[in-house]
């Protein structure tokens, strides 16, 4: 079964920094490209960054790049989105998500981890 | 980058009714890269749609997707009551970036 589990999460000052790791299960992770996707309070969702299988090709949404890495550890079956510079307007859930190497879509999404920039 | 405008931003339908939700990207796009997802509140969104017209694993066959060039449509035959929620239109990666549409409310009249 394929399982994404999301984490590190939280209460953070603006400008402050955050990582969050996402934890997957049930498939060879290196096989297939990862997203990090958000969706703010009551707002829709929003695509934040991905990253293929061997992480040598990440993109970012324009609202974050520069800010936001996207990195993955195969190894660990881990990926990680790290958020530096962070603002009020980064307060979202955020999900992890796989993509499928036979179409274009997000088969399989995590849980969502809570993220809020407050002070 | 490309710009998805999906409408309406609220359709009230009666359970048993047809609903057809729309999704307009602001160039041309492939077929290949247009994806419909389902959103209930409190959960992570479901891929419905792949490939403008592709059906997900375990999708009803009440839902079908159709399209091309900038106009992309949802279309569920029946609506059964679990159907209600937010619908997303999605274009994956024309410029190696991916883009949701504001999404669509299907809610109960």
């Amino acid at each position: 079964e394929v399982r994404l589990v999301e984490s590190g999460g939280g209460l953070i000052h603006p400008g402050g920094s955050l990582r969050l790791s996402c934890a997957a299960s049930g498939f060879t992770l290196r096989n297939y490209w990862m997203h990090w996707v958000r969706q703010g309070p009551g707002k829709g969702l929003e695509w934040v960054s991905r990253i293929n299988g061997i992480g040598s090709n990440t993109s970012y949404a324009t609202s974050v790049r520069g800010r936001f890495t996207i990195s993955r550890d195969n190894a660990k079956n881990t990926l990680y989105l790290q958020m530096n510079n962070l603002r009020t307007e980064d307060t979202a859930v955020y999900y992890c998500a796989r993509g499928d190497p036979s179409f274009w879509g997000l088969p399989y999404w995590g849980q969502g981890v809570l993220v809020t920039v407050s002070s | 980058e490309i710009v998805v405008t999906q409408s309406p931003g609220t359709l009230s339908l009666s359970p048993g009714e047809r609903a057809t939700l729309s999704c307009r990207a602001s160039r041309g796009v492939s077929t290949t890269y247009i994806g419909w997802y389902q959103q209930k509140p409190g959960q992570a969104p479901r891929l419905l749609i792949y490939g403008v017209s592709s059906r997900a694993t375990g999708v009803p066959d009440r839902f079908s997707g159709s399209g091309s060039g900038t106009d992309f449509t949802l279309s569920i035959s029946r609506l059964e009551p679990e159907d209600f929620a937010v619908y997303y239109c999605q274009e994956y990666g024309t410029s190696q970036s991916v883009t949701f549409g504001q999404g669509t409310r299907l809610e109960i009249k």
